[in-house]
This record gives structure tokens, C-alpha cells and sequence, in this order.
């Protein structure tokens, strides 16, 4: 079935700087990818839609200058936080659809555990 | 915008046990699946269910489309379902999908 990975697992980083989170599709190719925010013990908020040479959209509320995403080509999106500050820290999750899978379902990152010191 | 409502909101079960997860959804749908989270936060698909019903192993699932809502039954429940369940469906307006806000199950051994 499809596969998605995502790295790293987890982060540590110092506020004020930056990290970057990749989500790749393993097995097949993905125009669009989503990414998802995780408060502990909350659901996954949508922040923004990843599209394939264009510009990512993003969910009211989240700041696109903070959460720069790229996807630059049909496997891989990333997500960049910038600046981080401890409010960042949050489980970052993110998801792609196999256009090609009979099911049409969502495949998930196993997500990436971002704590900010 | 879509509404998705899931209950119970805390599940505390014996092993053995059976156990029934509800899914009500405010519009029309055209994906909606059922997902576990395991305790180190990975989603494990399963089932992709937007009408019917489907069955894997102690795990089924049905949907009823036209009520909007959908069922995610467990039987003979082990430790090792523990962790929480997520219903997310995708409107048939646009392509985003929306989670509820799951069901804590815990089984007690």
C-alpha cells in the first residue's frame, strides 16, 4: 500500500531557530500533500495544503511566514518552522492520497514530536 | 464548515471486552476513515469506509451515508488496542480532510 515517511521522528532545537520536517511519498507520486498540528491529548488540525509548484494554502490562523512549506517536487514536501519559540512544540503530521489506490484513502507520516527549549 | 462528533470521548474497558465508537458527521461525505493513534502518535489506517460496511479481524466498521454517521466496532478488546481512535472525513465540497476529536480507549488487562 502507500507509504509516506516522514523525518526526523522528533527534534530538540534551541527558540529562535529553525527546523525543517520532510514528508516523503515512498511509492507513489503525491500533487498534493496536507499537514496536520497535534496539541498533547487534542485532535489533528489541518494547517495548510502542500501543492506541487505552487504555492502552499494555508488554514486561517496559522502564519505562512512561520510554517514555510515547499513542495518542489511529486514525493517530497516540507515543512520549515522558523524561528521556533515554545509554543511551537506540537506533534507535526503529515498526510498525501494515492490518486492511483482503489481506496482513495489518506496515508499518514508517522509525524515528528517538535520540542522547543 | 463540516462538524465531525465523536463519542464517547474516554473509553475505559476489561480485556475481552466489546466495545462500539460512534462517528456523526454534519454533511455529505465523499471519504471517511477510521484511525488509530498508538501511544508513540503514529495513525494507523483502519478502514476506509465511506458507506457500507467492512470487517478485519476483531475490528468492523459500517457507515450509513445518507445518516451521516458511522460505527467502528471492537470486539474481544486486547491491551494493545489502547490509544486513541480518530474518525476523518473529507467533505464532498473540496479536498481537505477533518478529524473529530477521537475516542481515549483504554484496556485494562
Amino acid at each position: 500500500g502507500a507509504v509516506v515517511s516522514q523525518h526526523p521522528s522528533w527534534v530538540i532545537c534551541k527558540s529562535g531557530t529553525s527546523v525543517k520536517i520532510e514528508c516523503r511519498s515512498l511509492d507513489f507520486q503525491a500533487t498534493t500533500m496536507f499537514w496536520y498540528r497535534q496539541f498533547p491529548k487534542q485532535s489533528l488540525m489541518l494547517m495548510a495544503t502542500s501543492n506541487e509548484g505552487s504555492k502552499a494554502t494555508y488554514e486561517q490562523g496559522v502564519e505562512k511566514d512561520k510554517f514555510l512549506i515547499n513542495h518542489a517536487s511529486l514525493t517530497l514536501s516540507t515543512l520549515t518552522v522558523t524561528s521556533a519559540h515554545p509554543e511551537d512544540s506540537s506533534f507535526y503530521i503529515c498526510s498525501a492520497r494515492d490518486l492511483g489506490s482503489s481506496t482513495y484513502g489518506y496515508t499518514f507520516g508517522s509525524g515528528t514530536r517538535l520540542t522547543v527549549v | 464548515g463540516i462538524q465531525v462528533e465523536q463519542s464517547p470521548p474516554d473509553l475505559i474497558l476489561q480485556e475481552g471486552a466489546n466495545s462500539t465508537l460512534r462517528c456523526n458527521f454534519s454533511d455529505s461525505v465523499n471519504n471517511l476513515q477510521w484511525f488509530h493513534q498508538n501511544p508513540w502518535g503514529q495513525l494507523i489506517n483502519l478502514f476506509y469506509i465511506p458507506s457500507g460496511t467492512k470487517q478485519n479481524g476483531r475490528l468492523s466498521a459500517t457507515t450509513v451515508a445518507t445518516e451521516r454517521y458511522s460505527l467502528l466496532y471492537i470486539s474481544s478488546s486486547q491491551t494493545t488496542d489502547s490509544g486513541v481512535y480518530f474518525c476523518a472525513v473529507r467533505p464532498q465540497e473540496g479536498f481537505k480532510t477533518i478529524f473529530g476529536a477521537g475516542t481515549r480507549l483504554f484496556v485494562k488487562a
